[in-house]
C-alpha cells in the first residue's frame, strides 16, 4: 500500500526562523514521484516541486530547499528565513508510475508570526 | 490563459438535492481529476479521467458520478446530496496520466449540505 505521512500537524515560527516540514512515504514501487503543494489561506493549491525516485539530488529554489533521501523514505522541505507570506498548509504527495494516482499526506499547517 | 476554472465558488445545498460541480481547463490536458478535501484527511481522489471519453473511480467514489464528453470539461454530479458530502472540492488536470505528470489544481468549490 502507498502512504504519505506528515507527522507535524501544525508548526508555528517567528519570522526569519528556518523551518523544516517532514514527509515520510511508503511504497513498494521502484519508480515513483514525490510532490509538494502549498495551500495559502486563499485556498488554492499551488504546485511547488516534483521529484523522481531515481534522482536523489537535493534541490534549492530561493528560500526553499528539498531533501530527498530514499534510505529513510523521506522528502523533507525546508524554508530558510521564513516570512509571513509562507503561512499556509503544505501537502506532500506521492504518485506511483504504475497507478498514476496521487496520494496526499494530511498536510502541515505553518504559521509564521511577525 | 485561465488554467482551471471551477463553478460555483461555494454552494449551500439541501440534503437530497442534485448538484453538479463544473470544471473547465484550457490547457488541453488529457487527464482530469476530482478530489475532496476534509480537515485532517488531506485530499482524496473521487474520480478521474485519463482521456476524453474515459473515467475511473478513485478512493471515495460513492455518491458521485462524472462524465468526460470532451477534453476541456469534467463535471462532478452528486445525485442526491448528503451532509457527509460537505467538503471542499478540487478539480485538477495533468498533461497525461503518467506518474511524472504534474497535476495542477483549480480554485476549489466549497459545498455545504444541510
Amino acid at each position: 500500500a502507498q502512504k504519505v505521512t506528515q507527522a507535524q500537524t501544525e508548526i508555528s515560527v517567528v519570522e526569519k526562523e528556518d523551518v523544516t516540514l517532514d514527509c515520510v512515504y511508503e511504497t513498494r514501487d521502484t519508480t515513483y514521484y514525490l510532490f509538494w503543494y502549498k495551500q495559502p489561506p486563499s485556498g488554492e493549491l499551488v504546485f511547488l516541486i516534483r521529484r523522481n525516485s531515481f534522482d536523489e539530488q537535493n534541490e534549492i529554489s530561493g528560500r526553499y530547499s528539498w531533501n530527498f533521501q530514499k534510505s529513510t523514505s523521506s522528502f523533507n522541505f525546508t524554508i530558510t528565513a521564513s516570512q509571513v507570506v509562507d503561512s499556509a498548509v503544505y501537502f506532500c504527495a506521492l504518485k506511483s508510475s504504475n497507478t498514476g494516482k496521487l496520494i496526499f499526506g494530511q498536510g502541515t499547517t505553518l504559521q509564521v508570526k511577525p | 490563459i485561465a488554467g482551471i476554472t471551477q463553478a460555483p465558488t461555494s454552494q449551500i445545498l439541501a440534503a437530497g438535492r442534485r448538484m453538479t460541480l463544473r470544471c473547465t481547463q484550457d490547457m488541453r490536458h488529457n487527464a482530469m481529476y476530482w478530489y475532496r478535501q476534509d480537515l485532517g484527511l488531506g485530499l482524496r481522489l473521487i474520480h478521474y479521467s485519463n482521456t476524453a471519453g474515459t473515467t475511473g473511480k478513485g478512493e471515495v467514489p460513492d455518491g458521485y458520478s462524472v462524465s468526460r464528453a470532451n477534453t476541456d470539461d469534467f463535471p462532478l454530479t452528486l445525485a442526491s446530496a448528503v451532509p457527509s458530502q460537505t467538503s471542499v472540492y478540487f478539480c485538477a488536470s495533468s498533461p497525461g496520466a503518467r506518474g511524472g505528470d504534474t497535476q495542477y489544481f483549480g480554485p476549489g468549490t466549497r459545498l455545504t449540505v444541510l
